[in-house]
């Protein structure tokens, strides 16, 4: 069984400053994973995919990937009080044919 | 132009009754999925389609169907509603099977009263 582990929070952190939110995964074989927002009676909403080891960079979001130690990571820079929202980490392994594994999510919060 | 529309937005219903949730996407994406969020926001994967075909169907009471009338549509037919199928239900499409990122409906939220 697939497993998907975020911790879920809340995160607080102040305006400006750098959000980390974190996730492992069990499947060795994954080979993507994205990290949606989801705001509180919304729906998720993509920001980042990832597919290779290493960072990836889009505005003020950095996904980070480590294949060898089964880690993602998504990073906030200059948080803003609208980033507050939950963030789901998604796996879509490596040949599940587009079935997303998701985990349960960190809320975070960020303050001004 | 909403890319994934889900109808209806919210349902609220009797146990016992069977109950429709349609979904449409005007991406002309080959794959679509249903997802489940139950109250502690945990999202699961129930079923996807792929150009009509059934490609995933996870451990899933047979009270649910899932049927798609072509790719652009894909329909979630519910019968005998239970206390626990209170949840949001969402639609969501990809490009194609792979693993392409999927893109979300605004959800159905279920209510059995």
């Amino acid at each position: 069984q697939k497993e998907v582990e975020q911790n879920s929070g809340p995160l607080s952190v102040p305006e400006g400053a750098i959000a980390s939110l974190n996730c492992t995964y069990s499947d060795r074989g994954s080979q993507s994973f994205f990290w949606y927002r989801q705001y509180s009676g919304k729906s998720p909403e993509l920001i980042m995919s990832i597919y290779s080891n290493g960072d990836k960079e889009d505005g003020r979001f950095t996904a980070q990937l480590n294949k060898a130690s089964q880690y993602v990571s998504l990073l906030i820079r200059d948080s803003q009080p609208s980033d507050s929202a939950t963030y789901l980490c998604a796996d879509a392994g490596g040949t599940s044919y587009g079935k997303l594994t998701f985990g349960q999510g960190t809320i975070l919060t960020v303050h001004p | 132009d909403t890319a994934v529309s889900q109808t209806p937005k919210y349902l609220v219903t009797q146990m016992g009754n069977d109950k429709s949730i349609k979904c449409e996407q005007n991406l002309g994406h080959d794959t679509m999925y249903w997802y489940k969020q139950d109250s502690k926001k945990f999202l699961k994967i129930m079923f996807s389609y792929n150009n009509k075909e059934l490609i995933i169907n996870e451990t899933v009471p047979n009270r649910f169907s899932p049927k798609s009338p072509d790719k652009a549509h894909l329909n979630l037919h519910i019968n005998s509603l239970e206390l626990g199928d209170s949840a949001v239900y969402f639609c969501a499409s990809s490009q194609d099977r792979s693993n392409q990122p999927q893109h979300f409906g605004d959800g159905t939220r279920l209510s059995i009263l």
